[in-house]
């Protein structure tokens, strides 16, 4: 079955923790992405990627940071300059970004900073 | 600029209800697609529909329905005899060019919809 996996579905950490949160696909997409979702604030991008070992800031990446070593995979890190990092964070893939077509998404983290 | 407007925040409907989510877009490209997105509690966006800016053929799937009207802007999901298993929180998307020359998707702000039994 092709699709998306996310890893760990709920994860809490400490308040000045780093943590990195998998993000697979096996759809053979060029485009992968990382989404950050609050109550009532709809999906907001962290961070895209086309091909490996490139990847773009999206709206609010400020306090995270992405690798793209693999095709397949696309890890996010939530690093302890991120002021509010309890959210619920979505990873996404589409075929490519240069041509217009849908995401596909996974089922989601929700991460807990206590 | 993108931009998604979703003006319902939440909809509360019982079953059997007919209910229609607006959705209302900006953007300056003549060549774009949107799209419907599905987020049941389980968190999972599931995509629902897509469609591109010359094509404003309204859309028939079962009991979902989209009005697509270029002239007002809209791109409204309706949903016939509602079910409770419709409950979930619906997205809005578009998708346009940028200027570092890829699509990249830009979401509103979602619509809640309840089915009571």
């Amino acid at each position: 079955d092709g699709g998306i996996t996310q890893s760990p579905k709920y994860l809490f950490r400490k308040e000045g923790q780093n943590v990195t949160l998998s993000c697979e696909q096996n759809l053979n997409h060029d485009a992968m992405y990382w989404y950050r979702q609050d109550p009532g604030q709809g999906l907001r991008l962290i961070y895209y990627s086309q091909i490996v070992n490139d990847f773009q800031k999206g709206d609010i990446a400020e306090g995270y940071s992405v690798s793209r070593e693999k095709k397949e995979s696309f890890p996010l890190t939530v690093t302890s300059a991120q002021k509010n990092p309890t959210a619920f964070y979505l990873c996404a893939s589409s075929i490519d970004l240069r041509i217009l077509n849908e995401q596909f998404f996974g089922p989601g983290t929700r991460l807990t900073v206590l | 600029a993108q931009k998604v407007t979703q003006a319902q925040t939440e909809i509360s409907v019982v079953e059997k209800e007919d209910v229609t989510l607006d959705c209302v877009y900006e953007t300056r490209d003549t060549t774009y697609y949107l799209f419907w997105y599905k987020q049941p509690p389980s968190g999972e966006l599931v995509f629902l529909i897509r469609r591109n800016s010359f094509d404003e053929q309204n859309e028939i799937s079962g009991r979902y329905s989209w009005n697509f009207q270029k002239s007002t802007s809209s791109f409204n999901f309706t949903i016939t005899a509602s079910q409770v298993v419709d409950s979930a929180v619906y997205f809005c998307a578009l998708s346009a060019y940028t200027s570092g020359g890829s699509y990249i998707p830009t979401f509103g702000r979602g619509t809640s919809l309840i089915v009571h039994p």
